[in-house]
């Protein structure tokens, strides 16, 4: 069962273009909310969390949103770059569970020039 | 950031085989390290949890006789896929939490399996 659902497998935006990526969730239990990216054969790594007690968390040009009652995050990159282009995954947790993940299906990003 | 490794990057191997992955925090002492595959256009899937001396914790579905999982020490885990088989094919990625970020999981590069 897919706790964590990110309903676009890919998206293309244009180079210095806002770049949205979208996930929900259905547990209510997850409190915090992380956005990794990926390459093709190599680990995730790292972008940007959200505790839920926040709404909103930018760290450059990566700023997340938390809406909770709609169970919905989202991810915007502006602006975007050709070096942006990536899978992203989000993933949820129960921080009081042993911090496992739960992670979407990813969704391919490519930024054109 | 922390830096995860794991070895070998990618292996090929005969059906009934037993393959060993190694997962490696290089620049810190991981609390505690996860293992998960990922099939193709799939998510990633956890597959168990180990703490430093202590047995895995398997998800539900993940058979523990299978993917025998060691933490020996507080830098080096293991995954070994014993007789592996064609559908024991997949992406098998490694993570470890621990050092200064409590909060976050550091990722290994993954490691490739491919069973004929």
């Amino acid at each position: 069962d897919q706790q964590v659902k990110q309903n676009s497998p890919s998206l293309s935006v244009q180079e210095g273009r806002i770049s949205i990526l979208n996930c929900d969730y259905t547990n209510s239990m997850f409190d915090y909310f992380l956005w990794y990216k990926k390459y093709p054969a190599e680990g995730p790594t790292f972008l940007i969390s959200i505790s839920s007690i926040k709404d909103k968390n930018e760290d450059g040009r990566f700023t997340v949103f938390l809406n909770k009652s709609a169970k919905h995050l989202s991810l915007h990159i502006v602006p975007s770059q050709p070096g942006d282009s990536a899978v992203y995954f989000c993933a949820a947790r129960i921080s009081n569970s042993g911090y496992a993940l739960n992670f979407g299906k990813g969704t391919s990003l490519l930024v054109t020039p | 950031g922390a830096v995860v490794s794991q070895h070998p990057s990618w292996v090929i191997c005969k059906s009934g085989t037993s393959v060993k992955i190694e997962c490696r925090s290089l620049d810190f002492q991981a609390t505690t390290m996860f293992w998960y595959r990922q099939f193709p256009k799939k998510s990633l899937m956890l597959m168990a949890t180990s703490n430093e001396g202590s047995k895995a914790t398997y998800e539900q579905g993940v058979e523990k006789d299978k993917f025998l999982i060691n933490h020996a020490s507080l830098t080096l885990s293991t995954l070994t896929v014993t007789s592996a088989h064609p559908e024991d094919s997949s992406f098998y990625i490694c993570s470890a939490r621990g050092g200064r970020a409590l909060d976050e999981q550091f990722f290994g590069p993954g490691t490739r399996l491919t069973v004929l």
